[in-house]
């Protein structure tokens, strides 16, 4: 059973133009919600993460919208740029349980110069 | 330099022949996982383990094995590997302590292919 859905699965935006990934979850015991970075060849690194206390979270050109009562959050990145093209996943956890992530299945993300 | 580290990073077998896969990390973490990454599937986890001496089934356990004797190493090993074990393996840690920070620190991958 997947816990995290995220969508789309591939995406491709222009040089300066907003990215925006989604993610819905189902278990409302979690209560910390990543997202992951990763380029070819790496390791997925984490990029931003924000607990259900707050709306927003903005660091840089990338912001995390929460949604609650939607058991909803998205990933914007402004001002795409080449280097920003990876593949993010989404995830979320249960502090005080196991510490296990669920990760959505990952997007895809192309920025075209 | 705080790292997680995997070796091989590239490992061509074939079925049957038992092998393991090392895992170190030098952050003092508690809390290590692994997990294997498919097209289209994503990250599924294996194993995981709380600290030394204790580990616990992820999603997809079948087919492998881990162990947790000191608490920087966290080895994955496949006793028969088969070719549906052909994937991209990531190794994490993370410290634990509950309400905390929960940032995974993931190694660089091992890409497996079993012919």
């Amino acid at each position: 059973q997947q816990q995290v859905k995220q969508s789309p699965q591939s995406l491709i935006v222009q040089k300066g133009g907003i990215s925006i990934i989604n993610c819905a979850y189902e278990n409302t015991a979690f209560d910390y919600f990543p997202w992951y970075q990763q380029f070819p060849g790496k390791g997925p690194a984490l990029l931003i993460a924000i607990r259900p206390d707050v709306s927003e979270k903005k660091e840089g050109r990338f912001t995390i919208s929460f949604n609650k009562s939607a058991k909803q959050f998205s990933l914007h990145i402004m001002d795409s740029q080449p280097g920003d093209s990876a593949t993010y996943f989404c995830a979320a956890s249960a502090l005080g349980g196991s510490e296990k992530l669920v990760f959505g299945k990952g997007t895809k993300l192309t920025v075209n110069p | 330099e705080a790292q997680v580290t995997q070796n091989p990073r590239y490992l061509i077998t074939v079925t049957g022949k038992k092998l393991t896969v090392t895992c170190s990390q030098n952050m003092n973490h508690e809390y290590m996982s692994w997990y294997r990454q498919d097209p289209g599937l994503g990250l599924r986890q294996i194993y995981y383990s709380m600290n030394v001496e204790v580990t616990d089934k992820g999603d997809v356990p079948e087919g492998y094995k881990v162990s947790r004797k000191e608490k920087r190493n966290f080895p994955l090993i496949l006793e028969s590997p088969s070719p549906n074990q052909t994937s991209l393996y990531f190794c994490a840690s993370s410290l634990s302590g509950g309400a905390g920070d929960n940032e995974q620190f993931f190694g660089p991958g091992t890409r497996l292919t079993v012919l």
